[in-house]
């Protein structure tokens, strides 16, 4: 089983839909989380972080469920600037104080016209 | 304030030769990370540096993968021998130190595009 998992999509929308990722994780001891977004080959950056009591930015919305280990990102009122790669990221902190990333391979949102 | 600096941008090498790769951390961050970014797939940690200390390097190949960070700052990457399945982006990334979430938070460098003929 992989550590973080995505559904890798694509996922094909129109303009000003509203489209959910999920995502799922292995490790009960993960402590951080995040969403990145990698635009067609860019660097990822990161999108938001994820709080155990849900959180929102914008046209954005980040849930975390740690009892099922499950994470998802909402996205409202899609815009053509929105398609990319949306990449799951959770933290195993190990014996280190710095986490490693952990990525999900990602889910491609394409935003149409 | 200036990002994670990495050179070159692109490199095409064949198979067996050597190659290397440059990293500058954003200034502060004590902790830099490289990672292989295989096409359509996530980005895979090779080594964790903690100042001049490797944290983790349990998925770097070292027979053929070496890393080094030797002040603390700049770092380098190098493949000897490449094979054709290191194609792949390589990207650097630094954060802060500690277990607050804001310290947690890594930011990339642009990467090389590694291409192994």
């Amino acid at each position: 089983r992989k550590e973080v998992e995505q559904d890798p999509g694509p996922f094909n929308v129109p303009e000003g839909a509203t489209v959910a990722f999920n995502c799922t994780y292995s490790n009960s001891a993960s402590q951080s989380f995040f969403w990145y977004r990698q635009d067609c080959r860019k660097e990822p950056k990161l999108l938001m972080s994820v709080y155990s009591s849900g959180n929102e930015d914008g046209r954005f919305t980040a849930q975390l469920n740690r009892a099922s280990q499950y994470i998802s990102l909402l996205i409202r009122d899609s815009k053509l600037s929105d398609s990319a790669t949306y990449l799951c990221v959770v933290t195993d902190h190990g014996s280190s104080n710095t986490g490693k990333l952990i990525f999900g391979q990602g889910t491609t949102l394409q935003v149409k016209p | 304030e200036a990002g994670v600096a990495q050179s070159p941008r692109y490199k095409i090498i064949e198979k067996r030769q050597s190659v290397a790769f440059w990293c500058n951390p954003i200034s502060g961050h004590a902790t830099l990370y490289w990672y292989q970014q295989i096409l359509g797939q996530g980005p895979k940690l090779l080594i964790q540096f903690q100042n001049n200390g490797v944290v983790d390097d349990s998925q770097l190949p070292k027979d053929r993968f070496s890393a080094e960070r030797l002040k603390g700052v700049d770092s380098t990457l190098k493949i000897q021998p490449a094979k054709l399945e290191d194609s792949a982006v390589y990207l650097c990334a630094s954060s802060l130190f500690g277990r607050a979430l804001y310290k947690n938070i890594q930011y990339f460098g642009a990467g090389t595009r590694l291409s192994v003929l």
